[in-house]
């Protein structure tokens, strides 16, 4: 069974430009999670997808970031116009939420702003 | 302001020895403890949890306590391994009944010494 997969694994883009990271999470799996973690950082929760919903954006940093998740698969995180401050790891996670915090994580994207 | 805190970046223990990690949070209404191991260029990947009405559980070579009173949890791991070097996330999550946000520490990295 193929894990959680993520797309670019490394983006590097300058100031002003935008990014779009991809994730496909493991079949089946309503629950999806993106996180970000900026070198030495606690991974920092981002938001949370049920099936296509979004049950919490709480942890998203402001209006320059837009996830999406249609039709309850794969989603994507925009972020536009990416700043310095972007830069960090963001990892994807999946569950199925029989195993209450058994997350699932993908390797993660590296984004760089230059 | 970090709810689930790990003081101690990095650990080295002799292998064969006990290795202890430890983590203290501050929201007292988590529900859920849990470890993540997180190797380089990968994902965290789960490794054990705890429920808050509990105070210990065991899998394995990995044990994690609980002390509610003092909001403190540890991870032991013994005998340590050499593949065990990697970084351990403490985590934290609330809402027994779904999969919501799971709040992470900053992550100690453990080496484990031949």
């Amino acid at each position: 069974e193929a894990g959680v997969t993520q797309f670019p694994s490394h983006s590097v883009i300058e100031k002003g430009q935008t990014v779009t990271l991809r994730c496909d999470p493991i079949s089946g799996h309503d629950n999806l999670y993106w996180y970000r973690r900026v070198m030495g950082k606690e991974i920092k929760f981002l938001l949370h997808f049920v099936k296509e919903s979004k049950q919490d954006e709480s942890g998203m940093p402001n209006n320059r970031f837009l996830a999406e998740r249609t039709g309850g698969t794969y989603s994507t995180l925009k972020v536009q116009p990416a700043e310095l401050e972007d830069s960090g790891v963001y990892f994807c996670a999946s569950s199925s939420g029989l195993f209450i915090g058994e997350l699932f994580f993908g390797e993660g994207s590296r984004l760089t702003v230059l | 302001d970090q709810q689930v805190k790990q003081n101690s970046p990095s650990l080295s223990v002799q292998e064969g020895r006990i290795s202890i990690l430890n983590c203290d949070y501050t929201n007292s209404m988590f529900d859920y403890f849990l470890w993540y191991k997180k190797y380089p260029a990968e994902g965290p990947t789960f490794l054990i949890s705890i429920s808050s009405i509990k105070d210990k559980n065991e899998d394995g070579r990995f044990t994690v306590f609980l002390n509610k009173s003092a909001k403190h949890l540890s991870l032991h791991i013994v005998p340590s391994q050499p593949g065990d070097s990697a970084v351990y996330f403490c985590a934290a999550g609330w809402g027994m009944n779904r999969d919501d946000k799971i709040i992470f520490g900053k992550g100690t990295r453990l080496h484990i010494l031949p």
